[in-house]
C-alpha cells in the first residue's frame, strides 16, 4: 500500500535560515510526488510535483523538491527562509496527477525571528 | 491556475442533524472530485471520490449512509453529513483535478454541538 512518512512534526528555523523538510515514500511504481501548504484554516496549496524527468524540481515560493528514488525520498528545501513561510506543509504521493493522493501527517514549519 | 470553491468554510450545526458542504470548480469542469477529511493536528485522509453522473466511490472504514455525495453536475459536488455527532466535528476538504494538478477548496471546518 501507498504510504507517505513526514518524520519532523515540528520545525523551527530562524529566519534566513536555510530549511529541509524531509519526505519517505512507500510506492510499488513511480510515483507521482507533491509539496503542499496549508496556512491555518486554509486549504493547500502546490508547491511543487514531480512525474518525471529532472530530479531536482523548482517550485513557487523559492521552495525545491529532489527525487532520490534510492532513497525513496522527496525532501523539500528552501535557501532562505521567510517568516510568512510558517505554515504547515505536506507531502503526498498518487498514482496520477491529481487522483486519491496519500498524505504524510504533514510537518509545522514554525519560523523565528 | 484553476480555481476551486468551497461553501461554507465554517458551520456549527446541532447533534443529530444534517449538513451540507458544496465544492465547486469555477472555471472548469470536473468529472472527478475528492473529498477528504483533517481531523486536529492529523493529516488529510481521502474519504471518497465522487463522479459525476454515477454514485460515489468510497474509502474503506467511511459510512456511505453518514456521507452523502452527490456530483450532479460538472461544476458542483456536495457532501451531506447525515445525523452528525460530536465526532463528526472535522475540517472536511474537496479537491478537483485539472491536468496533472490537483486543486483544493478552502475546506470546512464542521463542529457539531
Amino acid at each position: 500500500a501507498q504510504s507517505v512518512t513526514q518524520p519532523d512534526i515540528h520545525i523551527t528555523v530562524s529566519e534566513g535560515a536555510s530549511l529541509e523538510l524531509r519526505c519517505n515514500y512507500s510506492y510499488g511504481a513511480t510515483p507521482y510526488l507533491f509539496w503542499y501548504v496549508q496556512s491555518p484554516g486554509q486549504g493547500l496549496q502546490l508547491l511543487l510535483k514531480y512525474f518525471s524527468g529532472d530530479t531536482l524540481v523548482q517550485g513557487i515560493k523559492g521552495f525545491e523538491a529532489e527525487f532520490k528514488r534510492s532513497q525513496s525520498s522527496f525532501n523539500l528545501r528552501k535557501p532562505s527562509v521567510h517568516w510568512s513561510d510558517a505554515a504547515e506543509y505536506f507531502c503526498a504521493v498518487g498514482p496520477t496527477g491529481f487522483q486519491k493522493l496519500v498524505f504524510g501527517t504533514g510537518t509545522r514549519l514554525l519560523v523565528s525571528p | 491556475g484553476a480555481v476551486v470553491s468551497q461553501h461554507p468554510s465554517r458551520v456549527i450545526c446541532k447533534s443529530g442533524t444534517s449538513v451540507k458542504i458544496e465544492c465547486r470548480s469555477l472555471d472548469f469542469q470536473a468529472t472527478t472530485m475528492f473529498w477528504y477529511r483533517q481531523f486536529p493536528k492529523q493529516s488529510l485522509m481521502l474519504m471518497a471520490t465522487s463522479n459525476e453522473g454515477s454514485k460515489a466511490t468510497y474509502e474503506q472504514g467511511v459510512e456511505k449512509d453518514k456521507f452523502l455525495i452527490n456530483h450532479a453536475s460538472l461544476t458542483l459536488s456536495t457532501l451531506t453529513v447525515t445525523s452528525a455527532h460530536p465526532e463528526d466535528s472535522s475540517f472536511y476538504i474537496c479537491s478537483a483535478g485539472q491536468g496533472t494538478e490537483a486543486f483544493f477548496g478552502q475546506g470546512t471546518r464542521l463542529t457539531v454541538v
